[in-house]
């Protein structure tokens, strides 16, 4: 089975600046998560869909974040702008269904913010 | 406020010999606990779990203990291996929620040959 994609692996950009990062997850899962991991910290969940619907986006910094994911299946979390603070790495999961607890993650997406 | 500890940062262990990794908790609603392993540059890969419902869970070389009262889990390797050193997260989920995974910060092991 194919894993949870990611795209771009690395993506550096200037404060300020705008960015887009694109998920597409195994087939079949209903349910997908967006993480952000700073350096040092465990992953923190940003939103979560379930199909094409948000399930929590209680923790997306919804001034600047923003997530879509259109007829349920690829994801894309925007940025815009972006602060140095949001220098991280941003991961992909996800799941059959959300009662599915051992969810598989993307290899993630570097960003650095200068 | 971080909800899911792990108190070490590192731990290095002797091949063959036992990897004891720790985390704590604080929110009595989490009634599901998992272990994730992450090498660089990959995303966190599911290693074991327990529901609260139990105390131990045994998969092969590695055993994840609860004991609710503590709010503690640990992660036993036996015995352990240079491939199992890698970032080890636990993360804690309330089922009456959204499932969603509260991340502990991760303990690194190095398995020294």
């Amino acid at each position: 089975e194919a894993g949870v994609a990611q795209s771009p692996r690395y993506k550096i950009i200037e404060k300020r600046q705008s960015v887009a990062f694109w998920c597409n997850p195994i087939s079949g899962h209903a349910t997908l998560y967006w993480y952000q991991q700073i350096l040092g910290q465990g992953p923190k969940l940003l939103i979560q869909f379930q199909n094409n619907g948000v399930v929590d986006d209680s923790q997306l910094p919804k001034d600047r974040f923003s997530a879509e994911r259109l007829k349920g299946v690829d994801s894309t979390l925007k940025i815009q702008p972006a602060k140095l603070e949001d220098s991280a790495v941003y991961l992909c999961a996800s799941s059959l269904d959300r009662v599915s607890y051992g969810y598989t993650f993307g290899s993630g997406t570097r960003l650095t913010v200068v | 406020d971080q909800q899911v500890k792990q108190n070490s940062p590192s731990l290095s262990v002797q091949e063959g010999r036992i990897s004891i990794l720790n985390c704590d908790y604080t929110n009595s609603m989490f009634d599901y606990f998992l272990w994730y392993k992450k090498y660089p540059a990959e995303g966190p890969t599911f290693l074991i779990s327990i529901s609260s419902i139990k105390d131990k869970n045994e998969d092969g070389r590695f055993t994840v203990f609860l004991n609710k009262s503590a709010k503690h889990l640990s992660l036993h390797i036996v015995p352990s291996q240079p491939g199992d050193s890698a970032v080890y997260f636990c993360a804690a989920s309330d089922s009456t929620g959204a499932n969603n995974l509260f991340f502990g910060t991760g303990t690194r092991l190095t398995v020294i040959p």
